[in-house]
């Protein structure tokens, strides 16, 4: 069975620009998370999907971050524009929605902000 | 104060060394507690959930003190491919799609096994 997939594995942009993030959680789970490593920082949770619904976004740091999850399969992760803050490490997680259920985790995108 | 402090490491032992790494966290309300397990510039990966009575996997036991908001992880006869960061992580059980929530992570403690 495929893992959580994510794309890209690295990203390196300028101060301003627009990035977007895709991850591709195993098939058949509803629940799909978004998490992110700031350097010298925890795993932080930024937001969590039940299947195209947004449950919880209560960690998205401001309005330039925008999550979708077109049809409830895939998720994108857009950072418009991007600061030199965002660099990070950006996990995507996803489980079946039974109680207590595992999260699997994606290898991430390393955002770099120039 | 951090929801979930951990031991800063890093730790550095022998191989076949035992080797303790304990956690605190600070929300009463956490209901669910892990260990994970991240290599270096990977992804973290589930090693072993946390019991109130405590449990245990192969080498590794893990043990839980709720009074105390307390969670500690034991590793005997370590092994050169247990080195790794070991992450504490809790959530509380949500009541939507049946999910276990968001969950919150310790910084991570790094181990180093050497020969």
């Amino acid at each position: 069975e495929a893992g959580v997939t994510q794309f890209p594995s690295h990203s390196v942009i300028e101060k301003g620009q627009t990035v977007t993030l895709r991850c591709d959680p195993i098939s058949g789970h509803d629940n799909l998370y978004w998490y992110r490593r700031v350097m010298g920082k925890e795993i932080k949770f930024l937001l969590h999907f039940v299947k195209e619904s947004k449950q919880d976004e209560s960690g998205m740091p401001n309005n330039r971050f925008l999550a979708e999850r077109t049809g409830g399969t895939y998720s994108t992760l857009k950072v418009q524009p991007a600061e030199l803050e965002d660099s990070g490490v950006y996990f995507c997680a996803s489980s079946q929605g039974l109680a207590g259920d595992t999260q699997y985790f994606g290898p991430g995108t390393r955002l770099t902000v120039l | 104060r951090k929801e979930v402090e951990q031991d800063p490491g890093p730790f550095n032992v022998p191989e076949g060394a035992t080797v303790a790494f304990n956690c605190t966290y600070s929300n009463s309300a956490s209901q669910s507690f892990f260990w994970y397990r991240q290599d270096c510039r990977k992804e973290p990966k589930l090693l072993m959930s946390v019991y109130s009575s405590g449990n245990e996997d192969g080498r590794f036991t893990a043990q839980l003190n709720r009074a105390s908001q307390y969670i500690s992880l034991l590793i005997r006869d370590s092994k050169l491919s247990d080195s790794a960061t070991y992450l504490c992580v809790v959530t509380y059980h949500m009541n939507y799609g049946g999910s276990q929530g968001n969950l919150i992570f310790g910084k991570g403690t790094k181990l180093s096994v050497k020969p």
